[in-house]
């Protein structure tokens, strides 16, 4: 079937540290794959995409490279922030008429100052 | 565009009571999702619409869920009866319906049942 697969949380680095969020997927098929950012108390929102595999999506300092050959699409950041908080994302979507959501559990990360 | 928006933010009701959850779409999206979000659970589709249609509901949990699109730029999800286990945060998306793009997300709606 269809998944997503996140590493555990919660994630605790100080200010400053480098950041890696490991994902790896299963599809049928060629998929998009998203992170996706949530703030204590709000929805999801996009963080980056890459819709083929090399494509690198990068935004705020985060930056993740869809590779096929390892069904990965790890999330990193050379300098997180104390505001970097939050709970992270991956999803992917098929290339199918459903164009629905496949999200992992989730990674919670706790920057400290 | 304001984004998608739902309503109520917060709802605290009964056991046994109707509870409706309203979702009003970002215009032009021709998708619109239903999640639930729990601790145990993680981040769970429940139904899913193209087009005003309901393409999958293999994720609602029981027949006391249900889901409509009466037109494009308004969604329900009802519970009838509900049970305390039915509390999470409830998010309603919507996105272009193409498999290249994003799904835009409301701020949710927290759901206690007592």
């Amino acid at each position: 079937g269809n998944s997503v697969t996140q590493m555990e949380g919660p994630v605790t680095l100080s200010e400053e540290a480098f950041l890696t969020i490991n994902c790896t997927y299963t599809a049928t098929g060629y998929p998009s794959l998203f992170w996706y950012v949530q703030y204590p108390g709000e929805g999801l929102q996009l963080l980056l995409k890459a819709t083929k595999a090399d494509d690198k999506g990068s935004n705020k300092g985060f930056e993740a490279t869809y590779r096929k050959e390892t069904t990965s699409f790890h999330l990193e950041k050379g300098s997180v922030q104390v505001s970097d908080s939050a709970v992270y994302f991956c999803a992917l979507s098929l290339r199918d008429s459903s164009y629905k959501l496949i999200f992992g559990s989730g990674t919670r990360l706790l920057v400290r100052p | 565009d304001a984004g998608v928006i739902q309503s109520p933010r917060h709802e605290v009701t009964e056991m046994g009571q109707e509870v409706t959850l309203r979702c009003k779409p970002i215009s032009g999206h021709n998708s619109l999702f239903w999640y639930r979000q729990t601790m145990m659970r993680g981040l769970e589709l429940l139904i899913y619409f193209n087009n005003n249609v309901p393409i999958d509901d293999s994720g609602m949990p029981e027949d006391r869920f249900s889901a409509k699109m009466p037109n494009a730029s308004f969604s329900t999800l009802k519970i009838q009866p509900s049970e305390p286990r039915d509390s999470a945060v409830y998010f309603c998306a919507s996105s272009l319906g193409i498999s290249n793009t994003e799904a835009f997300f409301g701020q949710g709606t927290r759901l206690t049942v007592v």
